[in-house]
């Protein structure tokens, strides 16, 4: 079965390292999201992307970059770690209708 | 920008009672309009959507919404709520100009047996 599959689920991490959060698809979807859940702010997108080679920055992208090598992947990387990003990231695709999207299970990360 | 306003933060209710949880998006055009739901330390369910059609739509585990275009809401409702309820539902829209969904800031719902 298709699915979508994020790794580690959980991570702490010191301020100032570089992080890579892994997001891994095999439902051929085209478009991929990365999303903090924060409480009271529910969940704000990060960056997404519409297929390989494209990536942009959603609203709260400061402090993060992602790449789009092929279909399957999108890794999310924060390029130094801050206590402000200590938050639940979930990753999540669709198909080119719109119509359904899925959710990883998330990634719950600590900044020390 | 688009946005999503979901009115109650946190909701308490006895088992059986009724529930409605409010749902507002700020868009002029065409919307597709989802509720999820994520119990205690699980990812997000779709309970349901809406695309076109009937503006009444009829979910998974007997929930429902009712999508009112001149309102730009949403909302969800049960009858009848359960202790297995218990959970954080989340409003998101995807507009006409973009495949991202945009989330409300969710509604904690506690009910208690």
């Amino acid at each position: 079965d298709a699915e979508i599959t994020q790794s580690p689920r959980h991570k702490i991490t010191e301020t100032g390292r570089q992080v890579t959060l892994a997001c891994h698809q095999t439902w051929n979807h085209n478009n991929m999201f990365w999303y903090r859940q924060d409480l009271g702010h529910g969940l704000r997108l990060i960056h997404y992307s519409y297929g390989v080679q494209d990536t942009n920055k959603g609203e709260v992208s400061d402090g993060y970059s992602v790449s789009r090598s092929n279909t399957e992947d999108l890794p999310l990387t924060l390029e130094s770690a801050a206590s402000s990003q200590t938050s639940v990231y979930f990753c999540a695709s669709s198909d080119g209708t719109g119509h359904g999207y899925t959710f990883g299970s998330g990634t719950r990360l600590t900044v020390v | 920008a688009q946005s999503v306003s979901q009115h109650n933060h946190h909701v308490i209710l006895s088992e059986a009672a009724s529930l409605e949880l409010g749902c507002n998006y700020s868009y002029g055009g065409t919307v597709n309009l989802f509720w999820y739901v994520q119990y205690p330390g699980q990812h997000l369910q779709l309970l349901l959507k809406y695309f076109s059609g009937d503006p009444l739509v009829k979910g998974i585990k007997g929930f429902e919404a009712e999508f009112i275009k001149s309102k730009f809401s949403f909302n969800l409702r049960k009858p009848s709520v359960q202790w297995s309820d218990t959970a954080e539902y989340f409003c998101a829209v995807k507009t006409d100009s973009s495949y991202k969904l945009i989330f409300g800031s969710g509604t904690r719902l506690l009910v208690r047996p």
